[in-house]
């Protein structure tokens, strides 16, 4: 398994301004994954974190509204920029805890629950 | 990509109850886990079930690759039980190993 710890675990924030999120694993991962699930909804993948090379995004995410650092295999951060509330969701990192095999399990921090007023 | 279906979407029982989630999805997959979120928002991994049985407790599941689904049971089901129950998989056709979730099945276990 993995142990997945999240900065913040909740947040209130204001209109316009950026927040980020910190996760911190407990081994080396070549991949993290950053998940959004507005509420009453699934997950969504917003990307993938490689480290030594930039995110790869998924349809309907861009960069320059969520950026996301991967500076060594075992921290990645997610920023949520010029929030909105509509961007007021929980986000969660994932890992997959085999050796970083996705024939393994993915397991998850705790998510941090952001609201956007 | 792949698609992934719950059913049903709610589900509400009596404590003591048994219950069967069903977890269909549109190709083959080389990763299939079913996870359970608490009332608090935590993913708690239940298993890791890409074709088979496994069981734990009051809670088993099954996968039959072949004929693509995967049903989660829970027997004597306790309040502690409620949450939303996803099924997530990852189809090897997939690039990036991405794991697709279901929209889930909200369980509700009353006292």
């Amino acid at each position: 398994s993995a142990v997945i710890s999240q900065k913040p675990s909740r947040d209130i924030c204001q209109r316009g301004t950026s927040l980020t999120i910190q996760c911190q694993v407990d081994s080396q991962v070549t991949m993290m994954f950053w998940y959004r699930q507005q509420p009453g909804q699934s997950l969504t993948l917003i990307a993938t974190a490689n480290q030594g090379s930039e995110a790869t995004y998924e349809s309907g995410f861009v960069i320059d509204k969520f950026p996301i650092s991967r500076p060594n295999l075992t921290f990645s951060t997610l920023t949520v920029s010029n929030m909105s509330p509509e961007d007021s969701s929980i986000y969660l990192c994932s890992v997959w805890g085999t050796e970083g095999k996705s024939t393994g399990e993915l397991f998850f921090g705790e998510g941090s629950r952001l609201t956007v007023l | 990509g792949i698609q992934v279906e719950q059913s049903p979407p709610d589900l509400i029982l009596q404590e003591g109850a048994n219950s069967t989630l069903r977890c269909n999805f549109s190709d083959s997959v080389n990763n299939l886990q079913w996870f359970h979120q608490n009332p608090w928002g935590q993913l708690i991994n239940l298993f890791y079930i890409p074709s088979g049985t496994k069981q734990n407790g009051r809670l088993s599941a099954t996968t039959v690759a072949t004929e693509r689904y995967s049903l989660l049971y829970i027997s004597s089901s306790q309040t502690t039980d409620s949450g939303v129950y996803f099924c997530a998989v990852v189809g090897e056709e997939t690039s990036g190993s991405r794991l697709t979730f279901g929209e889930g099945t909200q369980l509700t276990v009353n006292p």
